[in-house]
């Protein structure tokens, strides 16, 4: 089944401690991006990725970073979390002019 | 500026049909899509327009029109289970890896009443 798989689904964390959150999809799509979505502002993206070793900045990638060494997996690194990363989280995918695959979302506060 | 502007909220009742409109301002245009997104969950892919008209698939419908920036997605025999978000996103050919990325409205939270 073609799917873009994320983990955690849901995490409660506490301000400065490291956290990564996995993404993963199995369509060989080149592209994969990471949203964070908060009430009223609809879906921002914070990084790409266009291919491996190849990332992006979106519009919000203050406090994130990403890594592409495998085509399928593109992590969501959060170094110093703070409260205002509190939010929900998505992971996409999609090849050339094809709607974007998305994961289940990632809930995550930080404390 | 790019900008794409949907209603933040629409009510309707089961049964009957709902449209939500769509308008968008970019530099320039090479398809649009809609979403529909329960709370919490994963947006999901409803349709996608390129040229003026309309494409029906089953209940749901979407229309474009390029030359006045504006698509609207028609819900017909409304289920309370149709109560969601429903978002537009329009890819521009003018901006940086244009067949990927795509500019995201705010989504439109539709309300099915009994």
């Amino acid at each position: 089944e073609a799917q873009v798989t994320q983990n955690p689904r849901y995490l409660i964390t506490v301000t400065g401690k490291k956290l990564t959150v996995t993404c993963s999809q199995n369509m060989n799509h080149e592209y994969m991006s990471w949203y964070r979505q908060d009430p009223g502002l609809g879906l921002r993206q914070i990084y790409y990725s266009m291919n491996v070793e190849v990332t992006d900045k979106g519009d919000v990638p203050e406090g994130y970073k990403v890594s592409r060494k495998e085509k399928r997996n593109f992590p969501l690194i959060l170094e110093s979390p703070s409260p205002n990363q509190t939010s929900l989280y998505f992971c996409a995918s999609s090849t050339s002019n094809q709607p974007q695959h998305f994961g289940d979302g990632t809930r995550l506060s930080i404390l | 500026g790019q900008n794409i502007d949907q209603p933040t909220e629409m009510t309707a009742t089961e049964g009957a049909i709902v449209q939500i409109n769509c308008t968008y301002q970019t530099s320039g245009f090479n398809g649009l899509f809609w979403y529909q997104q329960h709370a919490g969950e994963a947006p999901t892919f409803l349709s996608y327009n390129v040229l003026d008209g309309l494409e029906e698939k089953g209940r749901f419908s979407s229309f474009l029109s390029r030359s006045k920036g504006y698509s609207y997605l028609l819900l017909k025999e409304l289920q309370m289970k149709d109560s969601a978000s429903y978002l537009c996103a329009v890819r521009d050919p003018h901006g940086r890896d244009s067949n990927y990325q795509l500019i995201w409205g705010a989504g439109t939270k539709l309300i099915i009443k009994p």
